[in-house]
């Protein structure tokens, strides 16, 4: 099946700074990629829809400025935590739609856990 | 709007039983996808079992199956012979175009050997 590659799967960083998450499909095109943020025992929530060449679609709630998302190509996005506090410090994971096995799915990336201290 | 309805937080079954988790979704679509996916402790989502609304036959791989009522709007899964294994995360899921996906709140379903 397809495969989408999250990166890192942890990372630690200071109050203050920015953190980069890569998702990358390796083996298929993805046209539209989601980012979502997962608290413990609890659903996904959507943060973001990302389209090939063009400006994400953030959710209501969402900051735009403080979650920057860009989706360069049809294989790569990254989500760009700004001036991280510890309140965002959370689980963020990675999705992208496509055509795997001959039907629309979501394929999900290994997910990152951010630790803001 | 879409939605999809998860109404068991926590469910638990005894090693090699059967268990059912209930879904529901609500939608005006007539063409959809339904998804089944499980997220162990690794918290990696993996895709269990797929259903497309066209289709009147229920699903089924391996162990799993789904009962896909769609006049009712319901989704069920069905684990049979439970294996320790199978403990994990369960979200329901909607989607018609792929370019949105819809998740329910989840199940956390516990294997008890």
């Amino acid at each position: 099946g397809a495969v989408v590659s999250q990166h890192p799967s942890r990372v630690i960083c200071k109050s203050g700074t920015s953190v980069k998450i890569e998702c990358r499909s390796l083996d298929f095109q993805a046209t539209t990629m989601f980012w979502y943020r997962q608290f413990p025992k609890q659903s996904l929530m959507l943060m973001a829809t990302s389209n090939e060449g063009s400006k994400a679609t953030y959710e209501q709630g969402v900051e735009k400025d403080k979650f920057l998302i860009n989706h360069a190509s049809l294989t790569l996005s990254t989500l760009t935590v700004t001036s991280a506090h510890p309140e965002d410090s959370s689980f963020y994971i990675c999705s992208a739609s496509g055509m795997g096995r001959g039907y629309t799915e979501a394929f999900f990336g290994q997910g990152t856990r951010l630790t803001v201290v | 709007a879409q939605t999809v309805t998860q109404s068991q937080p926590e469910m638990s079954v005894q090693e090699a039983e059967t268990v059912t988790l209930s879904c529901t979704y609500d939608t005006s679509e007539n063409n959809y996808y339904l998804f089944w996916y499980k997220q162990p402790p690794s918290r990696q989502m993996i895709l269990v079992i797929r259903q497309e609304a066209y289709k009147q036959q229920n699903a089924t791989e391996n162990r799993f199956s789904v009962n896909f009522q769609k006049a009712a709007k319901s989704f069920s899964l069905k684990i049979s012979d439970s294996q320790l294994g199978d403990t994990a995360m369960y979200f329901c899921a909607f989607t018609n175009t792929g370019n949105q996906f819809y998740f329910g709140t989840g199940t956390s379903l516990t294997v008890i050997p």
